[in-house]
């Protein structure tokens, strides 16, 4: 069954520092994602993306947050200058129709 | 926007028995609700959903209800077994084009044997 991918599966950084994570949507999936998660809290939505475009995002996908599709496989998550709370587990998604959305296994990103 | 409010927030269930998670949710256009079971450390993976033309979906031992008067929805697990040891999260979206799920707090469930 094919599934979303996402790497790196971990990782830590110093504040202030730039971090990009990488996800490969389901190959025939058109809406993708980023949710993130914190230890122990819910799941959070962060932006949506179709057609090229961001469709809709979160107040916590502020001005450091950026997402780019920049071939016809990956999704990236960039955020500029990481904080202290930006740490959490960073979940990719993708859906065909907008409906059924599917979850990569996460990057869990430690910021120090 | 969508609030989704999911109760208990731990529950704890002799094995064989059964297990109910309730939700209720804020935006009566919300007409999706899905259900993820996540296991520690991994990805939420959906184990059921419902639309809101229906009031009632099983698959095995999992059924979900919908009242849609009520905006509430809940999760019923029977014939629980250790496996089903999890955080299961409630979740609530507009079936439409790339719409976000707007989820629950989540549910820790412990099955003992």
């Amino acid at each position: 069954e094919p599934e979303v991918t996402q790497t790196p599966s971990h990782q830590v950084t110093q504040m202030g520092q730039e971090v990009i994570l990488r996800c490969v949507p389901i190959s025939n999936h058109l809406y993708f994602y980023w949710y993130r998660q914190i230890l122990g809290q819910k799941v959070e939505f962060l932006v949506s993306f179709y057609n090229n475009e961001i469709s809709e995002k979160s107040e916590i996908f502020d001005d450091q947050f950026s997402v780019e599709r920049p071939d016809g496989s990956n999704f990236t998550l960039k955020i500029r200058s990481t904080k202290l709370e930006d740490s959490a587990m960073y979940f990719c998604a993708s859906s065909r129709s907008g409906n059924t959305i599917y979850f990569g296994e996460g990057s869990w990103l430690t910021v120090v | 926007g969508e609030n989704v409010e999911q109760h208990p927030s731990t529950l704890s269930v002799q094995e064989g028995d059964s297990a109910v998670i309730k939700c209720t949710y804020s935006d009566s256009a919300s007409n999706y609700f899905p259900w993820y079971k996540q296991e520690l450390g991994k990805r939420p993976q959906l184990i059921i959903d419902i639309r809101s033309n229906v009031g009632e979906k099983k698959d095995q031992r999992i059924a979900v209800t919908l009242n849609k008067t009520a905006k509430h929805f809940s999760l019923h697990i029977t014939e629980t077994q250790p496996e089903d040891s999890a955080v299961y999260f409630c979740a609530a979206s507009i079936r439409a084009a790339g719409n976000k799920l707007t989820f629950g707090g989540g549910t820790r469930v412990l099955v003992k044997p």
